[in-house]
Order: C-alpha cells, then structure tokens, then sequence
C-alpha cells in the first residue's frame, strides 16, 4: 500500500487558519487522498477526500499538488473544536478483497488549538 | 440519536469468556465493517460486510466472528477471549453511492474498549 507521512503535531490559535500536511509520494493513480479526523473518545469522522483537483466542502478544504504526491488539508478557522488527530489515508479505488475497506490510518497529526 | 451505535461501550472480561459487541444503524447503509484500534497500529478491519448474505474477512479475522442479523445490525463475536484482543473497536458503515466518485465515506460509531484480563 502506498504509504502516508504527516507531521506528529501541530498548533494553531483559535479562529486562524491551519494548514496541515500529507505527503504521499509512492500514490497511484487510482488513490483517492481522503482525510477522517478522531475527536477525543469518538470514532473517526470523514473531512474530505479529492483524487487530482483541490476540494472544499463545509468542513475544509483539500489542496492537492500537482504531482500529486503531496497535499494540504485546509481548516479556515480553527475552533476549539477542531482539536483532533487528523489522519490522511490514501484509497484504491479499485482495492477488492481483503483491501476493501481497509483505510491505513497511520499516526496521523494531532492539532491541538489554543483559545 | 447516533448513526452508528454500539454497545457496550465499555466492557471487562477474562481470559477465555465470549464477548459479543452490537452494532446497530441508522442510516441505512448495505455496507458495515468492525475495525480494531490499538496505540500505534492505526485502525484494522476485522471483517466487512456488503449486504445481509455477503461477509466477508478483513485482515485480522482469526479468533473472530460476525453475524448480520439484519441490515441494520452487525455484531462481533469473540468466541474465547484472550489478552491481545484487548483494543478499541469501533463498527462503521458507508454507501458507496454517496459522497461523490472514490468517497464510499465511512460512518463510524463511538467505539466500544475492551479489556481482557
């Protein structure tokens, strides 16, 4: 599986924007870059994901290189609530067997956000 | 109430019991999946399921089971626990037909830890 490297942590002040890193530069070009974020005590939750062009949805947005074998995931602005680990997952589309499904977390990149 | 539920939420047992952990949703989702997380290893899928009649084995099945009562339930099984299968377990689902090309986004519940003396 093509592997992931973000930074082990991160800061940020409350309502600044934050710009956290992924490099992946064994992907695919059936890889999907999706990013989950964990919250304290909860189970991952699904941020964003893009294949070649960048992406925003209501939670952030996704900045992908152009060689594709780094990206950026982008919070506006930061609230306390956005403290999380925040883990970017590379996705075979075409992953069958005993890889469906498989998502390799990694360590991830815990953001902790000052008031 | 959650999309994805399961209980419980907290469990400690011995060496040898059967523990089963539910899952239950509400979204609606043919897709549902267990995962284990420990420190350091990320998340791994123990078994996924497409539909009631499709399951089908993750990377770390050995010494599970599952059984899909529905399609909005998925519970696991530990026939005979033992002390390395003390983790977080967490139950997901998705539906590959939302979420856009590629996503197949996951919906995971809030993890049930279990600890085995």
């Amino acid at each position: 599986d093509a592997k992931t490297t973000q930074p082990n942590s991160m800061e940020s002040n409350e309502e600044e924007p934050v710009h956290l890193p992924c490099n992946h530069s064994t992907i695919s070009g059936t890889d999907y870059i999706h990013w989950y974020r964990q919250l304290p005590s909860q189970g991952p939750e699904y941020v964003i994901h893009g294949l070649t062009s960048n992406v925003n949805n209501r939670m952030a947005s996704l900045a992908i290189a152009e060689d594709r074998k780094s990206s950026t995931l982008i919070l506006h602005r930061a609230t306390l609530r956005d403290a999380a680990v925040y883990y970017c997952i590379l996705r075979d589309l075409n992953a069958g067997g005993t890889s469906y499904g498989k998502l390799t977390f990694g360590q991830g990149t815990i953001l902790t956000v000052h008031p | 109430d959650a999309d994805v539920t399961q209980t419980p939420r907290n469990r400690i047992t011995k060496t040898g019991k059967r523990i089963m952990l539910e899952c239950s949703q509400t979204k609606g989702h043919d897709r549902m999946y267990w995962y284990r997380q420990d420190p350091g290893l990320g998340l791994r899928l123990i078994y996924y399921s497409f539909d009631v009649k499709d399951i089908n084995k993750g990377e770390i099945s050995d010494g599970y089971s599952v059984s899909r009562q529905a399609q909005a339930k998925f519970s696991l099984s530990l026939e005979s626990a033992i002390p390395n299968q003390t983790a977080l377990y967490f139950c997901a689902t998705s539906d590959p037909r939302t979420g856009g090309t590629g996503a197949n986004v996951l919906t995971f519940g809030a993890g049930s830890r279990l600890t085995v003396l």
